[in-house]
């Protein structure tokens, strides 16, 4: 089955800094690529995808790379600000399930 | 708006003790799913729903049942077969199942903890 490992577990950034989520894949058949953002007591929300026919894609300060080859992706977080700090959720989706990453808290420092 | 409806928020279970967890959505998604997420731990499938009428067990069935009776109605049952309840469970949905490249909308969640 697929496996998915994200790196780091936690992560600590100045405000204004950024950051970089980091995620890899077993499965060659996964093929599409989602991040979640999940504050304190709710639940993840998309905040940016991928498709295996991309290499990256941008939405403002965040940012999503893709290595088909090498079967790992990356979040990025540019001009980070108090309120990106969350956890992070990266996933691989195939024809048969979606496994998710054990997430990523990002602390944000004022 | 559209989304997805947890309810209820918290909920206590005592021993022996079967509960219901509701999940509603009026986004006219055909896929259901529930997940359990545990402290440093991803998310966990437990049950999903392609359609009415059907569901499939995920990697954590057991001590679960779930019905589908109605497209945007997907509860879940944490018998008493289940010995360590005490989890935040999620309801998520998407247009499509595994396979459809769309992603999963998430409800807030409802946290069980054993009195």
């Amino acid at each position: 089955g697929e496996n998915v490992e994200q790196h780091p577990s936690t992560l600590s950034v100045q405000e204004g800094d950024s950051a970089v989520i980091k995620c890899t894949y077993s499965d060659s058949a996964s093929n599409y690529f989602p991040w979640y953002k999940q504050e304190l007591g709710k639940g993840p929300q998309l905040i940016i995808d991928i498709r295996s026919n991309v290499g990256e894609k941008k939405d403002q300060r965040i940012a999503v790379t893709l290595n088909k080859t090498a079967k790992h992706f990356s979040l990025h977080i540019t001009e980070t600000q108090p309120e990106d700090s969350a956890v992070y959720f990266c996933a691989a989706t195939s024809e048969q399930k979606v496994t998710f990453g054990i997430g990523t808290k990002l602390q944000v420092i004022p | 708006d559209g989304g997805i409806t947890q309810s209820p928020k918290y909920l206590f279970r005592k021993e022996g003790q079967n509960v219901t967890l509701s999940c509603e959505q009026n986004l006219n998604h055909d896929a259901m799913y529930w997940y359990r997420q545990d402290p440093g731990q991803g998310l966990r499938l437990i049950y999903y729903s392609q359609i009415v009428n059907d569901f499939q067990k995920g990697d954590i069935a057991e001590g679960y049942s779930v019905s589908r009776e109605k497209k945007e109605s997907f509860p879940l049952t944490v018998t008493s077969a289940q010995k360590n309840p005490t989890a935040f469970y999620l309801c998520a949905s998407s247009i499509g199942a595994w396979g459809t490249n769309q992603p999963q909308h998430f409800g807030d969640g409802t946290r069980l903890s054993i009195l």
